[in-house]
């Protein structure tokens, strides 16, 4: 198996454009789970997906953010516009829906805004 | 509210000393409790995990946790630390499909 894919793995843009980042999770893993890590807040969870449909976005910082889940397959985190302060490392993760199940963690995008 | 506690932030170890990394939650309900490890500038990987039965719980790399009912605990050791065992290690419980993260604790050992 591939494991978590994400795309792409460093973006560099200027404060205003619109960055979107992509996540394929494992195959079968009806769980995503979008999460940034910053040395100042750790690992902090954004959003999750049960079965495509958003169930938790409370850690969305701002409107500025958006995800979805179009198919099973694939995910999207968009910032628009970006802040410099949006710089991070943003993580994919999937797992199967339970508690019992571990999450497993895509490469990550290294974010940073100009 | 679950919550995750790591009260250890950074650890300096030789090479060979023992470790131990504490971690403490707080959940009403059944934990599965994990520990994850973040190698310098690489993703989350699963170490060990805890759902059921022997509390005491065997990972990779020669790493092991106790789960203690008791005193909701969730301690990580390993006997012998090397090298190659610098990283980040982040402590978590689940509530329901979620994990609640610890703040991490960042390894250093020395040769």
């Amino acid at each position: 198996d591939a494991g978590v894919i994400q795309s792409p793995r460093h973006e560099v843009t200027e404060m205003g454009q619109e960055v979107t980042l992509r996540c394929k999770p494992i195959s079968g893993h009806n769980s995503l789970f979008w999460y940034r890590q910053t040395m100042m807040r750790g690992l902090e969870l954004l959003i999750y997906f049960n079965n495509n449909v958003p169930i938790d976005d409370s850690g969305m910082p701002e409107d500025r953010f958006s995800a979805k889940m179009p198919n099973a397959s694939f995910s999207t985190l968009k910032i628009q516009p970006s802040e410099p302060r949006d710089s991070a490392v943003y993580f994919c993760a999937s797992s199967w829906t339970s508690g019992r199940n571990e999450q497993y963690f895509g490469p990550g995008t290294r974010l940073t805004v100009t | 509210a679950q919550s995750v506690s790591q009260h250890n932030h950074h650890v300096i170890l030789s090479e060979a000393a023992s470790l131990e990394l504490g971690c403490n939650y707080s959940y009403g309900g059944t934990v599965n409790l994990f520990w994850y490890v973040q190698y310098p500038g690489q993703h989350l990987q699963l170490l060990l995990k805890y759902f059921s039965g022997d509390p005491l719980v065997k990972g990779i790399k020669g790493f092991e946790a106790e789960f203690i009912k008791s005193k909701f605990s969730f301690n990580l050791r390993k006997p012998s630390v090397q090298w190659s065992d610098t990283a980040e290690y982040f402590c978590a419980v689940n509530a329901g499909d979620k994990l609640i993260f610890g703040t991490g604790t960042r390894l250093q050992v020395f040769p």
